[in-house]
């Protein structure tokens, strides 16, 4: 069974563009996380999907930030305009835990973000 | 005051040491504790998770929970060095989708672990 895959691996874009992530979760998973790691600091949670609606976007850093996950499959992570704090490592995690079970999180091996 | 304290480290090892790592935490919510590893350019891997204070053990590895403390650890047992990978802890509320935001994982920084031959 093939994992959670995400693309592009690294981009590098100037200050100002716009960059769109994508996460493919694990076929089946009705959950997909998105979680950030910034240079030196600790993995963030930004967001959460049940199927195509958002659940929880706590952890969304501002409104540069606009995630999708449109009939409930794939999703994307737009930033536009970028900034340079915007640099790091996005993960996607995604989870199938039905009500009252264990949510066992599988992540993917996550989007490098530079921008310059 | 940081949720989740974790030594980055670095830690360095011979091979067959034992290895422990941990991470303290302050919010008393906390109920579900997971360890992650992490290889270079890979995503976090789950490796173990529990619940209640006390030990779980599974092979070479045993996580540890002190709630009254708000201390975890991980022991690895006959270190090899395919153990050589970054360990994170993690946290949350509740280990199932409650609603909310109860089960978001809070992360600790990472221990980077080397396993040397």
């Amino acid at each position: 069974e093939a994992g959670v895959t995400q693309f592009p691996s690294h981009s590098v874009i100037e200050k100002g563009q716009t960059v769109t992530l994508r996460c493919d979760p694990i076929s089946g998973h009705d959950n997909l996380y998105w979680y950030r790691r910034v240079m030196g600091k600790e993995i963030k949670f930004l967001l959460h999907f049940v199927k195509e609606s958002k659940q929880d976007e706590s952890g969304m850093p501002n409104n540069r930030f606009l995630a999708e996950r449109t009939g409930g499959t794939y999703s994307t992570l737009k930033v536009q305009p970028a900034e340079l704090e915007d640099s790091g490592v996005y993960f996607c995690a995604s989870s199938q835990a039905l009500a009252g079970e264990t949510d066992t999180q599988y992540f993917g091996p996550g989007t490098r973000l530079t921008v310059l | 005051q940081k949720e989740v304290e974790q030594d980055p480290g670095p830690l360095s090892v011979p091979e067959g040491a034992i290895v422990s790592l941990n991470c303290t935490y302050s919010n008393s919510a906390f109920q579900y504790f997971m360890w992650y590893r992490q290889y270079s350019r890979k995503g976090p891997e789950l490796l173990m998770y529990t619940y209640s204070s006390g030990n779980k053990e599974d092979g070479r590895f045993t996580a540890q929970v002190d709630k009254s403390s708000k201390y975890i650890s991980l022991f690895i047992r006959d270190s090899q060095p395919s153990d050589s990978a970054t360990y994170l802890c993690a946290m949350s509320v509740s280990p199932w989708n409650s609603g909310g935001s109860n089960y978001k994982l809070t992360f600790g920084k990472g221990t980077l672990l080397t396993v040397n031959p």
